[in-house]
């Protein structure tokens, strides 16, 4: 999985309580994104990160903060986890921007109840 | 929001014959065209791309057909064995810019030996 480690892999919250994902690289890319994954849906991005501290929004990015303050650390938090944030979460790497193959971590799978 | 419409939702295909997923897509900026392929419990993994300044690419058993004009593109699997079992997912963009790939909804491909 092209050296992406995310943790945990599933999780099962409370409505309301907060939730960290973290995304770890070791191939020292400079971009990184976090998606969510839903039937029906695809793959839809919720934030991404250029380089340390540099991160914007995605297109579903409402309910969640990121943070990057290492290049290979990417977090993504739920401030107050909702039932709607149930999902599959995927943290991907590109080494630079322009076609380049975005490489795909495992996945964590959350459950809001 | 530009979408990216890809159809079947879900497929059946006998060993051996041939498996057909196609997209079509909206905005005409787009210009970066790839297919990712997941397996269950696994993140998606690109599987081939193309870019408009060709109607096909082959890769392997793995063809993408372009359609510029009618802003359409379509993977081809020949000879589909059991193990292309998969869910297959298209994407477009612009410029190749993974920030901005919409991802199609998802083709869930039953090889049956």
């Amino acid at each position: 999985d092209a050296g992406i480690t995310q943790s945990p892999r599933h999780k099962v919250t409370e409505t309301g309580t907060p939730v960290t994902l973290r995304c770890h690289q070791t191939e020292n890319h400079r971009y990184m994104y976090w998606y969510r994954q839903d039937p029906g849906h695809g793959l839809r991005l919720i934030h991404y990160s250029y380089g340390v501290k540099d991160t914007d929004k995605g297109e579903v990015s409402d309910g969640y903060s990121v943070s990057r303050s290492k290049t290979e650390d990417f977090l993504l938090t739920l401030e107050s986890a909702t039932s709607s944030q149930t999902s599959v979460y995927f943290c991907a790497i590109t080494q630079r921007e322009g076609g380049t193959e975005a490489f795909f971590g495992q996945g964590t799978r959350l459950t809001v109840v | 929001q530009q979408q990216v419409k890809q159809s079947p939702q879900s497929l059946i295909v006998q060993k051996g014959g041939i498996s057909i997923i196609n997209c079509a897509y909206e905005n005409t900026a787009f210009d970066y065209f790839p297919w990712y392929q997941q397996f269950p419990g696994k993140g998606p993994a690109l599987l081939i791309a193309i870019r408009p300044d060709v109607s096909e690419k082959k890769e392997g058993r793995f063809t993408i057909s372009f359609n510029k004009s009618a802003k359409q593109f379509s993977l081809h699997i020949m000879d589909s064995q059991p193990g292309d079992s998969a869910t297959y997912f298209c994407a477009a963009g612009p410029g190749g810019a993974t920030n901005k790939l919409i991802f199609g909804t998802g083709t869930l491909l039953a090889v049956q030996p």
